[in-house]
């Protein structure tokens, strides 16, 4: 079975342009995180999607938004990039969204340099 | 407010011996908790997980211990691994909330 999968695997921007981000989940998983892991830091917390809706959203500014589309696929779009937005982005599904004891399977990440 | 730390950010242990990693939660109302393991360049791989109507729960060499009390929960590591050396993680979450991840505590493992 296939884990989850991102894409690109490094990305690299100036500041103040847009970049976009995707997700795959695992095959049957409806929801999906997003979380930032800043150089030495934990998990931070962006936003997660199930069944196309998102249902919850950690304490980043609007420029930071996204989408999940009908096949549970997901989109992170960072606008205005700034230099703290440099960081690995990391994507995880679950098979059923807010309920306790549903493990989250990360990918591998998308290593977002901003310069 | 509401926070998952950890109480050692490294730990070094030798080969073979028992590593303990240690995580303070301040949240009483989470229910659920999760050990996470990212090596480098990888997404974080889970390990084991534990309800809080548990205070135990063992898995493959691994062992974690929840105790409610004081908002504690420690991973043990049974006969270390060069294979363990990694970041873990804790993480906590509540019902139709995300996880909530600790800095994390880097496991180095001398051979």
């Amino acid at each position: 079975e296939a884990g989850v999968t991102q894409s690109p695997t490094h990305l690299i921007k100036t500041r103040g342009q847009q970049a976009t981000l995707r997700c795959s989940p695992i095959s049957g998983h409806t929801s999906v995180y997003w979380y930032q892991q800043a150089l030495g830091l934990g998990l931070q917390f962006l936003l997660w999607y199930d069944e196309g809706e998102e249902r919850n959203r950690g304490n980043f500014p609007p420029r930071f938004s996204g989408r999940q589309f009908p096949n549970y696929s997901s989109e992170l779009n960072v606008n205005a990039l700034e230099l703290e937005d440099s960081a690995l982005y990391l994507c995880a599904s679950s098979a059923r969204g807010g309920l306790g004891g549903n493990e989250q399977y990360f990918g591998p990440g998308t290593r977002l340099t901003v310069t | 407010g509401e926070s998952v730390g950890l109480h050692l950010p490294t730990l070094s242990v030798q080969e073979g011996d028992n590593s303990i990693i240690n995580c303070a939660y301040s949240n009483s109302a989470s229910d659920y908790f999760i050990w996470y393991k990212q090596e480098s360049g990888k997404g974080p791989q889970f390990i084991i997980d534990i309800r809080s109507n548990m205070d135990k729960r063992q898995g493959q060499r691994v062992t974690v211990l929840l105790n409610k009390t004081v908002k504690h929960l420690s991973l043990q590591i049974a006969a270390t691994q060069p294979g363990d050396s990694a970041v873990y993680f804790c993480a906590e979450k509540r019902r139709n909330t995300p996880l909530v991840f600790g800095k994390g505590t880097r496991l180095s493992v001398i051979a």
